[in-house]
């Protein structure tokens, strides 16, 4: 059964630093991992897709790495704003039940 | 030109009392999906459908039923509420695996309320 964790569960900064939000997930049979923002009260927004076969994935700011052997993936945020500011979800894909499986998410905070 | 809309957006009902919540997708994809954030913001998936086939029913007590009259809309039923079923539920959809491009897309999510 997968699961998935998100370290940290929380964090705040100040604008314009570096971040770097993690995920790490029990089953490395997956398909793809895709990253998410969920703004309080809203649904979600799809970030990045990141294939199995794939290292790494960039928009923008925004740059995904996958580790699928060691059951790794990390979001990296440069130069943060505070329209950052909500919550990153992470969700395997499963290879064999076909499920997005969402990791507790961290919840980010970047103040002016 | 939302790309998967749910209805309503918000839903508050009485214990005993029946309710839908309608979702469809405008993507072309072949896989929709219903998951349940609760309180503590933890999403989990309650089902998954493929071509209007059932492919994933989690754990989910058979108050909830979902129906698929075509790939394009996954209604959710539910039956005789209970306090517990408050949350927010969300639709998504996709294409399954190996047709393409593969990105899960979220609709706004609906508050359901149990009072």
């Amino acid at each position: 059964k997968q699961e998935v964790t998100q370290i940290p569960a929380a964090l705040s900064v100040p604008e314009g630093e570096n971040l770097v939000l993690n995920c790490s997930f029990t089953d490395s049979a997956i398909y793809n991992l895709q990253w998410f923002r969920q703004d309080p009260g809203k649904g979600l927004t799809s970030l990045l897709l990141i294939q199995s076969s794939q290292r790494e994935q960039t928009s923008g700011r925004l740059n995904a790495s996958l580790d699928k052997s060691s059951g790794r993936s990390t979001l990296y945020i440069a130069a943060s704003q505070p329209g950052d500011s909500a919550t990153y979800l992470c969700a395997p894909r499963s290879y064999n039940t076909d499920k997005l499986i969402f990791g507790t998410g961290t919840r980010l905070q970047v103040f002016p | 030109d939302t790309a998967v809309s749910q209805t309503p957006k918000y839903l508050v009902t009485q214990m005993g009392n029946d309710k839908s919540i309608k979702c469809e997708q405008n993507l072309g994809h072949d896989t929709m999906y219903w998951y349940k954030q609760d309180s503590k913001k933890f999403l989990k998936i309650m089902f998954s459908y493929n071509n209007k086939e059932l492919i994933i029913n989690e754990t989910v007590p058979n108050r909830f039923s979902p129906k698929s009259p075509d790939k394009a809309h996954l209604n959710l039923h539910i039956n005789s509420l209970e306090l517990g079923d408050s949350a927010v539920y969300f639709c998504a959809s996709s294409q399954q695996q190996g047709a393409g491009n593969t990105e899960a897309f979220f609709g706004q999510g609906t508050r359901l309320t149990v009072v």
